[in-house]
């Protein structure tokens, strides 16, 4: 089955501790996004990446740093410069051309310790 | 500023009471506007792309609209199952991200 796959489904962070949020997808997407979701707000990008080594900040970038080695994976790092990491984060996938839906995963909630 | 609201931000309705969920958007030119059901925990769910005024979707009991201002969600005789997060998007015809609403919360009691 394809499908978007993130790991941990949980993750909790120590004060001063860098954590990476795994996001895998086998859809032959180019394309791959990091949203984060809070409470009553809609969700909002955090970086995207249209081709393997390129990746581009989005709205809200300060904190996170991402790679993409692979076509497949999109890992995000959260790391100690983001002050308020608690949320729930959500990475998705899409074929870049002819307007097409993002496809997401079933995301990562992190909470601090 | 390109803009999305949803409204209302809840609704409850008895099974079997129809209603309609509003994406209003204001952007400097429509590329796609997409709907998305989330569960509780979940990530969201692709339903809809709309693309031009007048178009229209539907999918068992969900019906997508679309004018120049505003998306409607109808959804008719829901059931317990429909209870979700209901979220709409919008690509402005200038750049390619997504811009989401913050959702309407829809809860269908038996």
């Amino acid at each position: 089955d394809g499908g978007i796959t993130q790991s941990p489904k949980y993750l909790f962070r120590k004060e001063g501790q860098n954590v990476t949020l795994s996001c895998e997808q086998n859809l032959n997407h180019d394309a791959m996004y990091w949203y984060r979701q809070d409470p009553g707000q809609g969700l909002r990008l955090i970086y995207y990446s249209q081709i393997v080594n390129d990746f581009q900040k989005g709205d809200i970038a300060e904190g996170y740093s991402v790679s993409r080695e692979k076509k497949e994976s999109f890992p995000l790092t959260v790391t100690s410069a983001q002050k308020n990491p608690t949320a729930f984060y959500l990475c998705a996938s899409s074929i870049v051309q002819n307007n097409q839906p993002q496809h997401f995963g079933d995301g990562t909630r992190l909470s601090i310790l | 500023e390109d803009q999305v609201t949803q409204s209302p931000e809840a609704l409850r309705l008895q099974e079997g009471e129809s209603s309609s969920l509003n994406c209003s958007y204001t952007v400097s030119g429509l590329r796609g506007l997409f709907w998305y059901r989330q569960d509780p925990g979940k990530g969201p769910e692709f339903l809809f792309t709309l693309y031009s005024a007048g178009e229209e979707k539907e999918k068992e009991r969900l019906k997508a609209t679309l004018t120049k201002k505003e998306s409607f969600l109808h959804i008719t005789a829901p059931k317990p199952e429909d209870s979700a997060t209901y979220l709409c998007a919008v690509r402005p015809a200038q750049g390619g991200k997504l811009i989401f609403g913050q959702g309407t919360e829809l809860s269908v009691k038996p």
